[in-house]
């Protein structure tokens, strides 16, 4: 059983405009959550992370906010760039647990010009 | 950059031949994991490393070993490759709860 979830394998967004990545989770113990983004033939890079403790975190044009009641967290890529055109993770892990994260199966997003 | 060399970069091998993976890291890191990725998994945890010669089992260990002799090297073993380890492999350190990955190896088992 998948305990993060990314329903959308991908997305396409028009360059300038919001782009919005979706994450579901079931585990109401995950403490900390992350997200990655994944260049082709590239390790992921750590992009932004959330405390369980906040709703929401801000970092230039990345913005994610947690639901807790909703087991849902969400990116926000605003204005959105071809060069933001990658694989994102999302991830989530126990709290004291560090490098072992529980993955989502990824969405590409695509940014066209 | 994070300081991780993974090696070799690509690999193909057949069914039921060893085969061993390294990650080095230059950041004297303690903890040490590594993943393997797959198209509807994501990333998922195989062993991880918590110091020299200390390891754990991760969600996926069935069919991978690992060792750590010293700090800067965790080697990740197929004692016997089958295709469903077809996959690629990434190595990852953990400074401040957060993961940062090598490049990866492409591993293919024919």
């Amino acid at each position: 059983d998948q305990q993060v979830k990314q329903n959308s394998p991908s997305l396409s967004v028009q360059e300038g405009r919001i782009s919005i990545l979706n994450c579901d989770y079931t585990n109401s113990m995950f403490d900390y959550f992350l997200w990655y983004k994944k260049y082709p033939a590239e390790g992921p890079t750590f992009l932004i992370s959330i405390s369980s403790i906040k709703d929401k975190n801000e970092d230039g044009r990345f913005t994610v906010f947690l639901n807790k009641s909703a087991k849902h967290l969400s990116l926000h890529i605003v204005p959105s760039q071809p060069g933001d055109s990658a694989v994102y993770f999302c991830a989530a892990s126990l709290y004291n647990q560090g490098g072992k994260l529980i993955f989502g199966q990824g969405t590409e997003l695509s940014v066209k010009p | 950059d994070a300081g991780i060399t993974q090696s070799p970069r690509h690999k193909v091998t057949e069914t039921g031949t060893p085969v061993t993976l390294r990650c080095h890291q230059t950041e004297n890191h303690r903890y040490m994991y590594w993943y393997r990725q797959d198209p509807g998994h994501g990333l998922r945890l195989i062993h991880y490393s918590y110091g020299v010669k200390d390891t754990d089992k991760g969600e996926v260990s069935d069919g991978y070993s690992v060792s750590r002799s010293k700090t800067e090297d965790f080697l990740l073993t197929l004692e016997s490759a089958t295709s469903s380890q077809t996959s690629v492999y990434f190595c990852a350190i953990s400074p401040g709860g957060k993961l940062f990955f090598g490049s990866g190896t492409q591993l293919s088992v024919l």
